[in-house]
């Protein structure tokens, strides 16, 4: 079963835009929250990640938003570029487990120029 | 720095053959991790490896198989393929103390006929 749950599947945003994808859990052993991404032909790479006990973290045009109480957690991408275009994974991993991670389905980004 | 290699970058089989991978790690990363990535299933863990000695293992079946050697690089085997096996196969390596710095290499390209 999937643990974590990814929407949307795919989005379009106009350049200079915000992009919002969205990922909830329901298993409280979770403990750190990744997002990585994805460009064609090539691994994940680590965009920025969080753990529970903060509810923001941004990173340049980057930030994480984390609502314990709901089991949910989103992506915010500050003015969208068409380099951003790729495909978002976010993921979890439990504390006592930290090297395994459930990644979400995924969000291709299209951000047209 | 060079990041995590992974050899071969693509790979053709015929069903029922064995198929072997293989994952050099980041210098100083201990451990290795390997997830198969498929449009349908997206990212799955396999295993991960740590000292030598399996540390984690996911929902596969026997039929996926790893080891990891004395200088920290890994292999993957993958015994009787089927076509299901067809799949990007990533390996992510990390240091000891927690998922921080946990890299993707580029993943081999591995096509089941």
């Amino acid at each position: 079963q999937q643990q974590v749950k990814q929407s949307p599947q795919s989005l379009i945003v106009q350049k200079g835009g915000i992009s919002i994808i969205n990922c909830a859990y329901e298993n409280t052993a979770f403990d750190y929250f990744p997002w990585y991404q994805q460009f064609p032909g090539k691994g994940p790479a680590l965009l920025i990640a969080i753990r529970p006990d903060v509810s923001e973290k941004k990173e340049g045009r980057f930030t994480i938003s984390f609502n314990k109480s709901a089991k949910q957690f989103s992506l915010h991408i500050m003015d969208s570029q068409p380099g951003d275009s790729a495909t978002y994974f976010c993921a979890a991993s439990k504390k006592d487990n930290f090297n395994k991670f459930y990644f979400g389905s995924g969000t291709k980004l299209n951000v047209k120029p | 720095k060079a990041g995590v290699t992974q050899t071969p970058r693509y790979l053709i089989k015929t069903r029922g053959q064995q198929v072997t991978l293989s994952c050099s790690p980041i210098s100083g990363h201990r451990s290795v991790s390997w997830y198969q990535q498929t449009p349908g299933q997206g990212l799955q863990f396999l295993f991960e490896y740590f000292s030598e000695t399996q540390r984690n293992k996911g929902n596969f079946p026997g039929r996926f198989s790893g080891r990891q050697f004395s200088n920290s690089r890994s292999e993957m085997n993958v015994s009787t393929l089927e076509l299901g096996d067809s799949a990007l196969y990533l390996c992510a390596s990390s240091l000891v103390g927690g998922p921080r710095g946990y890299t993707f290499g580029s993943g081999t390209r591995l096509t089941v006929v």
